[in-house]
């Protein structure tokens, strides 16, 4: 089955930081999705972006499906931003995804 | 729109009792739905593909008589755990995909099974 990458594992931003999380996958995929999971173990949708760039707020996201790689970019970050964000990548038959190891984001005020 | 939701949020249950957990897409129609299990500080695993009126299909190493699932109408899905143990105590979360878009799956808020 497809794998896939994301790192940093661990990431301790100061609030107002920028970063970047990286998702890397071994196949060609017609679906990508990234999640933030909070604190109570709710997954939030961030982005369904298979190709291309998308914002929302201060997120965004790019997916470049030739290279196998997707990335978020998180601006002028908030405390509330803290917790862990999946990347999951998916192939057709039925849109199955597949959950990276995750990167644990921690923001201090 | 796209909320998914699951009951109960919590259920602590003594060894060899089976557990049912309830998928439900409040505002939309699920041909498919989906079961994830996910441990302490570990990513999410898929269980099962649920389509409504049909047979769960199961990850390879699921056990399918363990984990029985029954997708059966288009808003909701249940997964029961038959003879529970501890160590099938983990978070359990559903996902659902919406039958008139395709904006990808939406996750219902997860299951925390204990057991004793």
């Amino acid at each position: 089955g497809i794998q896939v990458e994301q790192s940093p594992p661990d990431l301790i931003l100061q609030e107002g930081a920028n970063s970047t999380l990286r998702c890397n996958f071994s196949d060609s995929v017609n679906n990508l999705q990234w999640f933030h999971q909070n604190p109570w173990g709710q997954l939030i949708n961030l982005f369904y972006i298979p190709s291309g760039t998308k914002q929302n707020g201060r997120l965004s996201a790019t997916t470049v499906a030739t290279e196998r790689y997707s990335l978020l970019y998180i601006s002028s970050s908030q405390t509330t931003d803290s917790g862990v964000y999946f990347c999951a990548p998916g192939v057709a038959a039925g849109n199955k995804l597949t959950f990276g190891g995750g990167t644990r984001v921690l923001v201090k005020p | 729109g796209a909320v998914v939701s699951q009951h109960p949020s919590r259920v602590i249950c003594k060894s060899g009792t089976s557990v049912k957990i309830e998928c439900r897409s409040l505002d939309f129609q699920a041909t498919t739905m989906f079961w994830y299990r996910q441990f302490p500080k570990q990513s999410l695993m898929l269980m099962a593909t649920s389509n409504e009126g049909s047979k769960a299909t199961y990850e390879q190493g699921v056990e399918k008589d363990k984990f029985l699932i029954n997708h059966a109408s288009l808003t909701l899905s249940t997964l029961t755990v038959t003879s529970a143990h501890p160590e099938d105590s983990s978070f359990y979360i559903c996902s659902a995909r919406d039958r008139q878009v395709d904006f990808g799956q939406f996750f219902g808020p997860g299951t925390r099974l204990t057991v004793l």
